[in-house]
């Protein structure tokens, strides 16, 4: 059982570049989540789902795109990386039930030069 | 709009010693609580999960205890050890209208000496 498994886990862009991060789980569950984890700024929200085929914003959405295709799959999209994307992100998911536990991918260390 | 705190910001303990981990959070109305490790350049780990009409859980050597109408919880870890060394963040689930979402504290960096 993977659980929650991001690629790619490291990443160096020059500014303007696009790239997607892609999250998956095997856990059948229905929300997943983005979040940018910064020193001193914690864990912030980027965009998230409650099911296949819809999205919706978080705290720090400008500059990303999301979407979920497929239940298993949430992907985060950077059209034009700028340096103040260089961050950790971590995707997360669980069930619909509001008192689902929360499980993190281990991250995707992203650096923008 | 929900704020979780967490104090102190970083804590440091010899080996054996039982410690106690505060949360607060400003809005009681909240479904539960999660609490997370971190270890440096990792993921977030889930140690337990506290559900609004609970009081208290426990794992191995962890028990988390929650009073929402305080809008507390504590993070109780005994004979810690150097293994035990990381960042730990609790997160609630609030019950009102953002009940998708979980508000993050910015975590107790701990280290235990051996």
């Amino acid at each position: 059982n993977a659980g929650v498994t991001q690629t790619p886990k490291f990443r160096v862009l020059k500014t303007g570049q696009s790239m997607t991060l892609l999250c998956a789980q095997d856990m059948n569950h229905e929300y997943m989540y983005w979040y940018r984890q910064d020193p001193g700024m914690g864990l912030r929200l980027i965009h998230y789902s409650v099911g296949e085929g819809t999205t919706a914003k978080g705290e720090v959405p400008d500059g990303y795109n999301v979407s979920r295709l497929k239940k298993q799959n949430f992907l985060l999209g950077l059209e034009s990386a700028a340096p103040s994307q260089t961050s950790v992100y971590f995707c997360a998911s669980r069930w619909t039930m509001n008192t689902g536990e929360l499980f993190f991918g281990e991250g995707s260390r992203l650096t923008v030069l | 709009k929900q704020e979780v705190t967490q104090i102190p910001a970083a804590l440091s303990v010899p080996e054996g010693e039982n410690l106690v981990l505060n949360c607060s959070f400003t809005d009681s109305a909240i479904y539960n609580l999660q609490w997370f490790r971190q270890d440096p350049g990792k993921g977030l780990t889930s140690l337990l999960l506290i559900q609004s009409s609970q009081r208290e859980q426990t794992s191995g050597r962890l028990n988390a205890s929650l009073d929402k109408s305080s809008g507390r919880s504590t993070l109780y870890i005994a004979a810690s050890q150097p293994g035990d060394s990381a960042t730990y963040l609790c997160a609630v689930v609030d019950s009102g209208g953002s009940n998708y979402k979980l508000t993050f504290g910015k975590g107790t960096l701990l280290t235990v000496n051996p």
